[in-house]
């Protein structure tokens, strides 16, 4: 069970919106710890998406995007593509746990 | 650009101990943290603790009676130890480099280390 609860999976048609979602508590996101993101694509290392909450490091497109309120925080994709299918991790920090925690991973998959 | 690489056994024997070392190039390992992240099989992600290059640590409450982070910045390397091991240590383990304390970027490759006799 992660400290950071988020959706098993997601789908959605090429070119289409999803969201996936990063719900924490009062000891880590509510708390006010940044949230991170990560895209793992089969077989490959994670790499990162979207720092403290909504900056996109160069090179990652503009569909990404990420937002954060209160014990929760999201990652928005547009315009779906082939290549977008894989797992997206969040990761914060919790004070409670004294430790860096990830999310359990959300596996979106382009139909 | 920096990047990261594991390196260590793929095998370790359960109760034994597991080894790694992660080796950085295209940038100096000062002044920055340098982290371990597992992740089993077909599962999620697990932070295993950080290193900053002067020598201070910090492990994850679950796993630090077993770990060990090192660094040597002579060779531009750091190390993790994690002793003991059972087969719920079989994953594969991730270097790569904490930023401001808060985000992992670049990851190294990724190395799977299986615990079998």
């Amino acid at each position: 069970q992660s400290v950071l609860t988020q959706p098993p999976s997601v789908s959605g048609a090429p070119g289409q919106r999803v969201t996936i979602s990063c719900t924490g508590s009062s000891s880590n996101i509510g708390a006010g710890f940044d949230v991170h993101w990560y895209q793992q694509l089969p077989g490959i290392a994670p790499k990162l998406l979207i720092y403290d909450n909504i900056n996109r490091p160069s090179g990652v497109p503009d569909r990404f995007s990420g937002s954060k309120s209160g014990t929760s925080a999201s990652l928005a994709i547009t315009g779906l593509r082939a290549e977008d299918e894989g797992d997206y991790y969040c990761q914060s920090y919790d004070s409670s746990l004294s430790s860096v925690v990830f999310g359990g991973g959300t596996k979106l998959t382009v139909l | 650009q920096v990047q990261l690489q594991e390196s260590g056994p793929g095998l370790v024997k359960p109760s034994e101990t597991l080894s790694l070392t992660c080796t950085v190039s295209g940038g100096s390992i000062r002044s920055y943290y340098w982290s371990w992240i597992r992740q089993p099989p077909g599962k999620g992600l697990e932070w295993i603790g950080y290193i900053y290059y002067s020598g201070s640590t910090n492990y994850n409450p679950s796993l630090n009676s077993r770990v060990t982070i090192s660094v040597d910045t002579s060779r531009n390397q750091f190390s993790l130890k994690l002793s003991s091991v059972t087969a719920a240590d079989t994953a594969v383990y991730y270097c790569a480099r904490r930023v401001g304390l808060k985000w992992f970027d670049p990851w190294g490759q990724g190395t799977l280390v299986t615990v079998s006799s």
